[in-house]
């Protein structure tokens, strides 16, 4: 089975707080990408990264950093000092590489950050 | 960077009538679109795999019918939701397919509301 869990529905931390948003993913394939996604309450998605199952570094860009652990099939989300703006709803996604590409998202999480 | 456009961002319409949405790459060529379907506090569901010269491929569950979808030049797809009714009101996003860096990137469209009356 393809599948992406978010057990997290909703978060909700006080500014400046870290925070780390959990994804689980199934898949069968050997070679697939994950992404994370931002869904602002505009409701554009926000591509914040991608990730090939072939490279298990972390990556690191400003207050965002991600876990990408092969072992345990989780590719978490860490957003160091929150802030206001990054109030939104986060999605994980599995991009199986035999499935031209297709998107399967998580179910979400909305993170809250109050002033 | 690749921008995808859709256009309404957001519709009215009245129960029975149908509704065209358009999907656009801006600066870049897309042989291949995606059509998501979002209904409130949900995640996403992929509808239809849209490819552009050829019929679109459908999830299962989803009817052709019912939504149609062409993809007639390689920056343009359109989803028609054919008499609407209620129930179809919901967040309809495309995505595109482009290289960046020798490696495809997935961008989405800003989405469109779809509320029917």
């Amino acid at each position: 089975a393809q599948k992406v869990t978010q057990a997290q529905t909703e978060i909700s931390v006080v500014e400046k707080e870290d925070v780390t948003l959990d994804c689980v993913y199934e898949t069968r394939d050997t070679t697939y990408y994950l992404f994370w996604y931002k869904q602002p309450p505009s409701g554009e998605l926000v591509f914040l990264i991608r990730r090939n199952s072939f490279d298990e570094q972390n990556e690191i860009s400003g207050r965002y950093s991600w876990n990408f652990q092969k072992s345990t099939s989780s590719f978490n989300f860490t957003i160091t000092a929150s802030q206001v703006v990054d109030s939104a709803v986060y999605f994980c996604a599995l991009n199986p590489r035999d499935s031209s590409y297709k998107l399967i998202f998580g179910s979400g999480t909305r993170l809250l950050v109050r002033p | 960077g690749a921008v995808v456009s859709q256009h309404p961002s957001w519709v009215i319409c009245k129960s029975g009538t149908s509704v065209k949405i358009e999907c656009r790459s801006l600066d870049f060529q897309a042989t291949t679109m995606f059509w998501y379907r979002q209904f409130p506090k949900q995640s996403l569901m992929l509808m239809a795999t849209s490819n552009e010269g050829s019929k679109a491929t459908y999830e299962q569950g989803v009817e052709k019918d019912k939504f149609l979808i062409n993809h007639a030049s390689l920056t343009l797809s359109t989803l028609t939701v054919t008499s609407a009714h209620p129930e179809d009101s919901s967040f309809y996003i495309c995505s595109a397919r482009f290289k960046e860096a020798g490696a495809n990137v997935l961008t989405f469209g800003a989405g469109s509301r779809l509320t029917v009356l």
